[in-house]
């Protein structure tokens, strides 16, 4: 069964980074796309980054552009994403999500990362 | 780039339909065929339940519709369960940089 294993999260101050990672099993990460989604504390899901099956593309909410990298590990089976300059907005739950003509065809748990000193 | 506009719950009885409307602009809903929508119940992982407006993935009850009018989209669950009581969120491509646009959210409950 193919699933998605999200780690990293965790407590930094603002300006802080962190490097989330996301582990792909029972399928072969490098064949499609993936994104990172996260959801606020009591809002709706809002889409952050998306990146291409080789890696050769990348692409970025406004909300964290310049800040955030996705990369991905294909050999590895695993993607991640970068997040510098934290703000407290940036507090939410990450989800991974396998990404297909422009779908989330399958998602991890989450990860959670909060930001506040 | 806005959330998607929609209802903030809706409700029904078992056995009865309800309908989730997800309201865009021509730059993303009204502009092209990719809204997808997607189940969650908290404190598990987002579920997709249709896609490309109206395709339902292999596994989703056929219970679940999907349709699209102008600049709106709408989820249809026919025959309501229990276990259908979850949030639900649109999702439709842009053509911002912002490339994916979700929904607000609603939260459907069976009385």
């Amino acid at each position: 069964e193919a699933q998605l294993l999200e780690s990293g999260g965790g407590l930094v101050q603002p300006g802080g980074s962190l490097r989330l990672s996301c582990e792909a099993t029972g399928f072969t990460l490098s064949s499609d796309a993936m994104s990172w989604v996260r959801q606020a504390p009591g809002k709706g899901l809002e889409w952050v980054s998306i990146i291409s099956s080789t890696g050769t593309n990348t692409y970025y909410a406004d909300s964290v552009k310049g800040r955030f990298t996705i990369s991905r590990d294909n050999p590895a089976n695993t993607l991640y994403l970068q997040m510098n300059s934290l703000r407290a907005d940036d507090t939410a739950l990450y989800y991974c999500a396998k990404t297909i003509s422009r779908r989330f065809v399958s998602w991890g748990q989450g990860t959670l990362v909060t930001v506040s000193s | 780039q806005s959330a998607l506009t929609q209802p903030a719950s809706v409700s029904g009885s078992p056995g009865q339909s309800i309908t989730i409307s997800c309201t865009g602009t021509s730059s993303d809903v009204g502009g092209y065929n990719y809204v997808s929508w997607y189940q969650h119940h908290p404190g598990k992982a987002p579920k997709l339940m249709i896609y490309e407006v109206s395709h339902r993935p292999s596994g989703v009850p056929d219970r679940f519709s999907g349709s699209k009018s102008g600049n709106t989209a709408s989820l249809t669950i026919s025959g309501l369960q229990a276990e259908d009581e979850a949030d639900y969120y649109c999702c439709s491509y842009t053509s911002s940089s912002t490339l994916y646009v979700f929904g607000t959210g609603t939260t459907a409950s069976v009385l």
